[in-house]
């Protein structure tokens, strides 16, 4: 079944650690996507990425870094410079204009 | 700049009624789309319904509806009788111009909590 595949889906970070949260997807999408969400509180783009080897900040990139060397898959790593890591992150495709396509989200939480 | 605003935090409803869920939008482009996402307690996000700034009619997918008013920049989703597993948070989110940023960018507003009462 194609989809968008998130891993892992808890990550426990210590402070001061870098940690690389996977998205893959199977759906032959150009664009993905990354979002956090915070409790009780909406979607916020982290960073999206229209073709291989492009990739654009959204509205909270700082302390994120991603790369996007094959179409499937669109990691994110949170460095040690993001100092409220704890969060739930989605990642999004989509081909066209039409609806978003999330995973199932990787829970972080700083130890 | 584009904004989603949904101002219930929490809904309650009767199983078997219907609920109106707010959502508004702010937009100077002609051109965006409308959605309508439901997050259950696992967390995965999954799309309801759409409706286009240009559809004429309003969009309905089984016992969803979307009552978008353009002039007021509204597009509230309507669920009829509702079922225990609608309980969810649902969210509203505007697709954003393509020529602002090069490609299609979603928006999404806070969300409203939807409990459902047996």
């Amino acid at each position: 079944d194609g989809g968008i595949t998130q891993s892992p889906k808890y990550l426990f970070r210590k402070e001061g650690q870098n940690v690389t949260l996977s998205c893959e997807q199977n759906l032959n999408h150009d664009a993905m996507y990354w979002y956090r969400q915070d409790p009780g509180q909406g979607l916020r783009l982290i960073y999206y990425s229209q073709i291989v080897n492009d990739f654009q900040k959204g509205d909270i990139a700082e302390g994120y870094s991603v790369s996007r060397e094959k179409k499937e898959s669109f990691p994110l790593t949170v460095t040690s410079a993001q100092k409220n890591p704890t969060a739930f992150y989605l990642c999004a495709s989509r081909t066209g204009n039409t609806e978003a396509f999330f995973g199932q989200g990787t829970r972080l939480t700083v130890v | 700049a584009q904004k989603i605003t949904q101002t219930q935090p929490g809904m309650f409803v009767q199983e078997k009624e219907a609920v109106t869920l707010d959502c508004t939008y702010d937009t100077s482009d002609p051109s965006y789309g409308l959605f309508w996402y439901k997050q259950p307690s696992s967390g995965e996000m999954i799309f309801l319904i759409y409706q286009g700034s240009y559809d004429q009619q309003n969009a309905t997918e089984g016992r969803y509806s979307l009552n978008f008013q353009k002039a007021r920049k509204s597009a509230n989703l309507v669920i009829s009788a509702s079922q225990l597993g609608d309980s969810a948070m649902y969210f509203c989110a505007m697709r954003e111009p393509y020529s602002t940023s090069g490609t299609y960018k979603y928006i999404f507003g806070t969300g409203t909590r939807l409990k459902v009462l047996a």
